[in-house]
């Protein structure tokens, strides 16, 4: 069965400094993978999707984030974090099938000290 | 182009009762998708609404039900509303493609049940 596993369920990031977000997943085919964020009372927002092609992939808000297909991996990474960063971040597994199904990970909260 | 809308926002039942959700995707997209978010269980797929047609669901009671119009707007049901029902339910949106995997889902801002 398809699962997307986040191992961190909180870190705590300095303002300024960098972050990396983990997930790894589980998948027998080629997997879609997305990284959503949410803030509190909010839904999810997009904030970039891997498909195909460049393992490296840019989204918004300065995140980027790495395919690894060997270490069945999709890390999250920011340069420098902002206060506004706050939130949970969501990895997940989009089904290579004929209708839609996100399985998402249990998610990380990141909270930004000064 | 407005995203995806949810009604209501907040909603209060109590058990047994039955609660109607409403969803109204980004226009031009005709794939719905619904989500459960609970603290314990995390985001749980409900089902798939494309055309129409639901072309999948989720591990839930039958209980939980939903549909898909003709301006692909959906609602979901639940009926005997039980306590752990108390959930924020998203609705997602997506254009079809020949790769529904593939297709990015817009979310909506969800609807919080509590069940009294």
């Amino acid at each position: 069965a398809q699962s997307v596993t986040q191992p961190d369920i909180h870190i705590t990031v300095s303002e300024g400094a960098s972050l990396e977000l983990r997930c790894n997943y589980s998948y027998g085919a080629t997997p879609y993978l997305f990284w959503y964020v949410q803030s509190p009372g909010q839904g999810l927002q997009l904030l970039l999707k891997y498909f195909s092609g460049d393992t490296l992939v840019q989204g918004i808000k300065g995140f980027e984030a790495e395919f690894k297909r060997s270490q069945s991996s999709f890390n999250l990474r920011k340069p420098s974090v902002h206060w506004s960063d706050a939130a949970e971040y969501f990895c997940a597994v989009g089904l290579n099938t004929g209708f839609q199904k996100l399985v998402f990970g249990t998610g990380t909260r990141l909270l930004v000290s000064p | 182009k407005a995203g995806v809308t949810q009604t209501p926002r907040y909603l209060i039942k109590t058990r047994g009762q039955q609660v109607t959700l409403s969803c109204s995707p980004i226009s031009g997209h005709r794939s719905v998708s619904w989500y459960q978010q609970t603290p314990g269980q995390g985001l749980q797929f409900l089902f798939e609404y494309f055309s129409e047609t639901q072309r999948n669901k989720g591990n839930f009671p039958g209980r939980f039900s939903g549909r898909q119009f003709s301006n692909s707007r959906s609602e979901m049901n639940v009926s005997t509303l039980e306590l752990g029902d108390s959930a924020l339910y998203l609705c997602a949106s997506s254009l079809p493609s020949g790769s529904a995997g593939a297709d990015t889902q817009y979310f909506g801002p969800g609807t919080r049940l509590t069940v009294l």
